[in-house]
Protein backbone atom coordinates (compact mmCIF):
# COMPACT_ATOMS: atom_id res chain seq x y z
CA UNK A 1 0.00 0.00 0.00
CA UNK A 2 1.55 3.12 -1.19
CA UNK A 3 1.78 6.04 2.07
CA UNK A 4 1.17 9.54 1.86
CA UNK A 5 2.97 11.40 -0.84
CA UNK A 6 4.08 14.78 -1.25
CA UNK A 7 4.59 17.24 -4.28
CA UNK A 8 7.07 18.58 -4.74
CA UNK A 9 9.69 17.94 -2.48
CA UNK A 10 11.85 20.77 -2.54
CA UNK A 11 10.19 24.60 -3.19
CA UNK A 12 12.36 27.77 -3.94
CA UNK A 13 10.41 30.76 -4.68
CA UNK A 14 10.72 34.67 -4.09
CA UNK A 15 8.64 36.79 -1.93
CA UNK A 16 5.52 37.28 -3.59
CA UNK A 17 5.33 34.86 -6.12
CA UNK A 18 2.42 31.60 -5.62
CA UNK A 19 2.96 28.45 -4.45
CA UNK A 20 0.99 25.22 -4.85
CA UNK A 21 1.87 22.45 -2.90
CA UNK A 22 0.02 19.15 -3.21
CA UNK A 23 -0.60 15.87 -1.10
CA UNK A 24 -2.42 12.97 -1.92
CA UNK A 25 -3.25 10.46 1.18
CA UNK A 26 -3.25 6.70 1.54
CA UNK A 27 -6.14 5.30 -0.64
CA UNK A 28 -9.05 5.34 1.53
CA UNK A 29 -8.32 7.30 4.06
CA UNK A 30 -11.19 9.97 5.10
CA UNK A 31 -9.47 12.37 7.29
CA UNK A 32 -6.18 14.45 5.75
CA UNK A 33 -4.32 16.93 7.54
CA UNK A 34 -1.64 19.43 6.78
CA UNK A 35 1.47 20.61 9.65
CA UNK A 36 3.94 23.13 9.26
CA UNK A 37 7.24 23.02 10.70
CA UNK A 38 9.33 26.45 10.72
CA UNK A 39 12.64 26.83 11.38
CA UNK A 40 13.25 24.25 13.61
CA UNK A 41 10.41 24.79 15.60
CA UNK A 42 7.62 22.42 16.87
CA UNK A 43 5.61 21.09 14.06
CA UNK A 44 2.20 22.96 14.08
CA UNK A 45 -1.46 21.97 12.86
CA UNK A 46 -2.54 23.60 10.06
CA UNK A 47 -6.12 21.83 9.35
CA UNK A 48 -7.79 19.09 8.85
CA UNK A 49 -10.17 17.40 6.63
CA UNK A 50 -13.01 14.86 6.82
CA UNK A 51 -13.51 13.92 2.77
CA UNK A 52 -13.94 17.36 1.26
CA UNK A 53 -15.12 19.47 4.27
CA UNK A 54 -12.89 21.44 6.44
CA UNK A 55 -13.46 20.07 9.61
CA UNK A 56 -10.48 22.39 12.00
CA UNK A 57 -8.89 25.36 10.07
CA UNK A 58 -8.17 27.16 13.43
CA UNK A 59 -3.94 26.76 12.45
CA UNK A 60 -4.29 28.47 9.32
CA UNK A 61 -1.81 31.39 9.93
CA UNK A 62 -3.45 34.22 6.88
CA UNK A 63 -5.73 34.53 4.41
CA UNK A 64 -2.55 34.36 2.39
CA UNK A 65 -3.17 30.23 2.78
CA UNK A 66 -6.10 28.31 1.27
CA UNK A 67 -6.21 24.43 1.61
CA UNK A 68 -9.17 22.75 -0.83
CA UNK A 69 -9.76 18.57 -1.27
CA UNK A 70 -12.06 18.58 -3.77
CA UNK A 71 -13.54 15.25 -4.49
CA UNK A 72 -12.09 14.37 -1.10
CA UNK A 73 -8.43 13.07 -2.30
CA UNK A 74 -5.84 14.71 -2.80
CA UNK A 75 -5.41 18.10 -1.80
CA UNK A 76 -3.40 21.02 -2.40
CA UNK A 77 -2.55 24.22 -0.03
CA UNK A 78 -1.55 27.50 -1.95
CA UNK A 79 0.21 30.14 -0.64
CA UNK A 80 -0.49 33.48 -2.26
CA UNK A 81 2.13 35.83 -1.96
CA UNK A 82 4.43 34.10 -0.16
CA UNK A 83 5.98 35.86 2.74
CA UNK A 84 9.54 34.79 4.15
CA UNK A 85 8.27 34.00 7.42
CA UNK A 86 6.21 31.34 5.47
CA UNK A 87 9.68 29.14 4.64
CA UNK A 88 9.65 25.58 6.52
CA UNK A 89 8.54 22.44 5.97
CA UNK A 90 5.03 21.32 5.64
CA UNK A 91 3.51 18.18 6.31
CA UNK A 92 0.68 16.00 5.02
CA UNK A 93 -0.62 13.70 6.94
CA UNK A 94 -4.04 10.97 6.80
CA UNK A 95 -5.94 8.93 8.68
CA UNK A 96 -9.05 6.21 8.10
CA UNK A 97 -12.46 7.39 9.71
CA UNK A 98 -12.11 7.18 13.34
CA UNK A 99 -8.59 6.91 13.36
CA UNK A 100 -6.52 8.94 15.87
CA UNK A 101 -3.65 7.81 14.51
CA UNK A 102 -1.75 9.81 11.33
CA UNK A 103 0.10 8.81 8.79
CA UNK A 104 3.16 11.67 7.80
CA UNK A 105 4.23 12.50 4.42
CA UNK A 106 8.14 13.07 3.52
CA UNK A 107 6.75 16.79 3.55
CA UNK A 108 7.70 19.60 0.95
CA UNK A 109 10.37 22.42 2.25
CA UNK A 110 9.29 25.27 1.21
CA UNK A 111 12.66 28.29 0.78
CA UNK A 112 10.60 31.90 0.08
CA UNK A 113 14.12 34.32 -0.72
CA UNK B 1 -3.33 25.93 27.06
CA UNK B 2 -1.64 23.58 24.60
CA UNK B 3 2.27 23.08 24.89
CA UNK B 4 4.30 20.11 24.93
CA UNK B 5 7.99 20.64 25.86
CA UNK B 6 11.18 18.19 24.72
CA UNK B 7 14.71 18.52 25.35
CA UNK B 8 16.52 19.33 21.88
CA UNK B 9 19.21 16.84 22.48
CA UNK B 10 20.34 13.55 23.54
CA UNK B 11 23.25 11.37 22.97
CA UNK B 12 24.33 8.06 24.03
CA UNK B 13 25.97 5.19 23.27
CA UNK B 14 25.48 2.04 21.04
CA UNK B 15 23.75 -0.44 23.71
CA UNK B 16 22.78 1.84 26.05
CA UNK B 17 19.45 2.47 26.65
CA UNK B 18 18.12 6.11 25.71
CA UNK B 19 15.03 7.89 27.58
CA UNK B 20 13.56 10.81 25.65
CA UNK B 21 11.09 12.90 27.88
CA UNK B 22 8.46 15.02 27.36
CA UNK B 23 6.28 17.19 29.41
CA UNK B 24 2.97 18.59 28.26
CA UNK B 25 0.24 20.54 29.68
CA UNK B 26 -3.41 19.65 28.21
CA UNK B 27 -5.03 16.99 30.85
CA UNK B 28 -7.86 16.44 28.66
CA UNK B 29 -5.54 14.69 25.93
CA UNK B 30 -6.49 11.06 25.15
CA UNK B 31 -3.94 10.01 23.17
CA UNK B 32 -0.52 10.52 23.06
CA UNK B 33 2.28 9.78 20.55
CA UNK B 34 5.75 9.14 19.49
CA UNK B 35 7.05 9.97 16.41
CA UNK B 36 10.46 9.61 14.90
CA UNK B 37 11.95 11.17 12.18
CA UNK B 38 15.29 10.24 9.96
CA UNK B 39 16.98 12.46 8.20
CA UNK B 40 15.29 13.62 4.50
CA UNK B 41 11.88 11.40 5.70
CA UNK B 42 8.70 11.75 7.04
CA UNK B 43 7.07 11.39 10.51
CA UNK B 44 7.42 7.64 10.94
CA UNK B 45 4.56 6.56 14.07
CA UNK B 46 6.27 4.69 16.84
CA UNK B 47 3.64 3.78 18.95
CA UNK B 48 1.35 5.84 20.95
CA UNK B 49 -0.48 5.23 24.40
CA UNK B 50 -4.09 6.04 25.49
CA UNK B 51 -4.64 8.18 28.47
CA UNK B 52 -5.74 5.54 31.00
CA UNK B 53 -2.63 3.57 31.07
CA UNK B 54 0.34 4.21 32.61
CA UNK B 55 3.03 2.01 30.43
CA UNK B 56 2.87 0.38 27.05
CA UNK B 57 5.51 -2.02 26.03
CA UNK B 58 6.77 -2.44 22.24
CA UNK B 59 9.73 -4.79 21.75
CA UNK B 60 12.87 -2.42 22.50
CA UNK B 61 10.18 1.01 22.99
CA UNK B 62 8.66 1.17 26.36
CA UNK B 63 6.26 4.06 27.01
CA UNK B 64 5.97 5.11 30.43
CA UNK B 65 2.83 8.00 30.83
CA UNK B 66 2.41 10.08 34.60
CA UNK B 67 -0.59 11.43 34.17
CA UNK B 68 -0.59 13.24 37.70
CA UNK B 69 2.60 14.93 36.59
CA UNK B 70 1.34 15.15 32.75
CA UNK B 71 5.08 13.46 31.73
CA UNK B 72 5.42 10.90 29.23
CA UNK B 73 8.84 9.52 28.40
CA UNK B 74 10.47 6.96 25.40
CA UNK B 75 12.78 4.49 26.50
CA UNK B 76 15.00 2.76 23.22
CA UNK B 77 16.61 -0.43 25.25
CA UNK B 78 19.77 -1.26 23.33
CA UNK B 79 20.34 1.38 21.50
CA UNK B 80 21.35 1.06 17.62
CA UNK B 81 22.98 3.36 15.43
CA UNK B 82 20.44 3.44 13.22
CA UNK B 83 17.87 4.77 16.07
CA UNK B 84 19.81 8.33 15.20
CA UNK B 85 17.21 10.60 14.46
CA UNK B 86 14.55 13.05 15.88
CA UNK B 87 11.45 12.33 18.34
CA UNK B 88 8.76 13.98 18.70
CA UNK B 89 6.10 13.58 21.15
CA UNK B 90 2.64 14.45 20.45
CA UNK B 91 -1.11 15.14 22.17
CA UNK B 92 -4.47 14.90 20.81
CA UNK B 93 -6.65 17.16 22.69
CA UNK B 94 -10.18 15.72 23.71
CA UNK B 95 -12.53 16.56 21.15
CA UNK B 96 -9.87 17.09 18.48
CA UNK B 97 -8.46 15.17 16.11
CA UNK B 98 -5.04 17.49 15.83
CA UNK B 99 -2.01 16.78 17.12
CA UNK B 100 -0.06 19.37 19.50
CA UNK B 101 3.56 18.60 18.83
CA UNK B 102 6.59 18.71 20.90
CA UNK B 103 10.08 20.62 19.21
CA UNK B 104 11.59 17.48 18.85
CA UNK B 105 14.68 15.90 20.92
CA UNK B 106 17.64 14.83 18.29
CA UNK B 107 19.13 11.40 19.56
CA UNK B 108 22.82 11.13 19.07
CA UNK B 109 23.56 7.26 19.01
CA UNK B 110 27.39 7.15 19.31
CA UNK B 111 29.31 3.72 17.64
Amino acid sequence: EAGVTQFPSHSVIEKGQTVTLRCDPISGHDNLYWYRRVMGKEIKFLLHFVKESKQDESGMPNNRFLAERTGGTYSTLKVQPAELEDSGVYFCASSPAGANEQYFGPGTRLTVT
Amino acid sequence: GEDVEQSLFLSVREGDSSVINCTYTDSSSTYLYWYKQEPGAGLQLLTYIFSNMDMKQDQRLTVLLNKKDKHLSLRIADTQTGDSAIYFCAETPSGTYKYIFGTGTRLKVLA
